[in-house]
């Protein structure tokens, strides 16, 4: 069965640094999610990726942030300027339309 | 702004019992709604996904209902099993102003014991 994969799992970065979070959706998926979960918190939402450009983006999902397909198969997170309270796991999720969305395993990022 | 409540929080319950997990959503206007399992540590699983114009859905031993006028989503689990066990999240996708936004609940922590 297709499944969304993320990679690294674990990430650990100094506080300033810039982190890439890859993820490669499932191949017929047109829209591709970002989400963070900050530890025993909710699961808040990022942006939203369609078509090539953000389709929706939370008041989280700040100058700090980007998204970027740079090829046919992946999908990247991008914070530019990491702070602690970037720590959190990090999720991808794709779907077909609207419709159910499928999350890969999640990076924990801690940011020292 | 979209409030998503979960309750109860925490549950724990013998093998065979059959549940009943709670999500209310403030805003109505809503496009779907989707539960999830988390296992500890894990990503999300989703469980099944209800369209605004639907009243429930069903898998297996799962049943999702949706009454958008009072705002609130069940989740019945029958005859739960150990394997049951792990946080259910329900996810509301709200369509405001041709935005989409998914919020999520805090989660209803399920430990089913043999």
């Amino acid at each position: 069965e297709p499944e969304v994969t993320q990679t690294p799992s674990h990430q650990v970065t100094q506080m300033g640094q810039e982190v890439i979070l890859r993820c490669v959706p499932i191949s017929n998926h047109l829209y591709f999610y970002w989400y963070r979960q900050i530890l025993g918190q909710k699961v808040e939402f990022l942006v939203s990726f369609y078509n090539n450009e953000i389709s929706e983006k939370s008041e989280i999902f700040d100058d700090q942030f980007s998204v970027e397909r740079p090829d046919g198969s992946n999908f990247t997170l991008k914070i530019r300027s990491t702070k602690l309270e970037d720590s959190a796991m990090y999720f991808c999720a794709s779907s077909t339309e609207q419709d159910t969305q499928y999350f890969g395993p999640g990076t924990r990022l801690t940011v020292l | 702004k979209q409030e998503v409540t979960q309750i109860p929080a925490a549950l724990s319950v013998p093998e065979g019992e059959n549940l009943v997990l709670n999500c209310s959503f403030t805003d109505s206007a809503i496009y779907n709604l989707q539960w999830f399992r988390q296992d500890p540590g894990k990503g999300l699983t989703s469980l099944l996904l209800i369209q605004s114009s639907q009243r429930e859905q069903t898998s297996g031993r799962l049943n999702a209902s949706l009454d958008k006028s009072s705002g609130r989503s069940t989740l019945y689990i029958a005859a739960s099993q150990p394997g049951d066990s792990a946080t259910y999240l329900c996810a509301v996708k709200t369509a405001s102003g041709g935005s989409y936004i998914p919020t999520f609940g805090r989660g209803t922590s399920l430990i089913v014991h043999p």
